[in-house]
């Protein structure tokens, strides 16, 4: 199958800080990715959606000042958490797929651990 | 907007047994896709079985099989002879083809398998 990275698995930063987390899909061109957050014990949510060129599409509730998405090639997608707090911490995690055959299968990264002291 | 129900939150089976997963759904699409994800305790999330809508046959994969059920809404994983790498959490997801292709995940379904 697909695969996708994740980096970092795990990273703590100081509050007030900005933590930038790399999704890139290593052996196909992923035309779409995807960013969801994960509290302990529950379900994947969806942060915002993100097209290679374009702007990213933010899901209703997520400050899109906060959580800064940038897909600049095919092959990679960024998250940056500015100015993190506490109420940051939490697991996220990219997905990427690709239109044609694909059909909506999204391949998932490893995740990354974000705690925020 | 699609709606992913998944109804039991935990589920314990012995090792070789076979076990059923329940996810409903709700949709005003016409075509969608269905899919069942794992997550083990490594967190990395794996794609277990998928499933078209407009397919009448129920998805197999090896050991995994679903039972879709369209007027129903119902999208079932059974999982015959589990093995203890089964054990994870299960998630029920469904998106449709047009758009943004985004999955609406359920709740969950924690999967231990007892040696």
């Amino acid at each position: 199958g697909a695969v996708v990275s994740q980096h970092p698995s795990w990273v703590i930063c100081k509050s007030g800080t900005s933590v930038k987390i790399e999704c890139r899909s290593l052996d196909f061109q992923a035309t779409t990715m995807f960013w969801y957050r994960q509290f302990p014990k529950q379900s994947l949510m969806l942060m915002a959606t993100s097209n290679e060129g374009s702007k990213a599409t933010y899901e209703q509730g997520v400050e899109k000042d906060k959580f800064l998405i940038n897909h600049a090639s095919l092959t990679l997608s960024t998250l940056t958490v500015t100015s993190a707090h506490p109420e940051d911490s939490s697991f996220y995690i990219c997905s990427a797929s690709w239109a044609s055959t694909a059909k909506n299968i999204q391949y998932f990264g490893a995740g990354t651990r974000l705690s925020v002291l | 907007a699609q709606t992913v129900t998944q109804s039991q939150p935990e589920m314990s089976v012995q090792e070789a047994e076979t076990v059923t997963l329940s996810c409903t759904y709700d949709t005003s699409e016409s075509n969608y896709y269905l899919f069942w994800y794992k997550q083990p305790p490594s967190r990395q999330m794996i794609l277990v079985i998928r499933q078209e809508a407009y397919k009448q046959q129920n998805a197999t994969e090896n050991r995994f099989s679903v039972n879709f059920q369209k007027a129903a809404k119902s999208f079932s994983l059974k999982i015959s002879d589990s093995q203890l790498g089964d054990t994870a959490m299960y998630f029920c997801a469904a998106s449709s083809p047009q758009g943004a292709q985004k999955l609406v995940f359920g709740q969950g379904t924690r999967l231990t398998i007892n040696p």
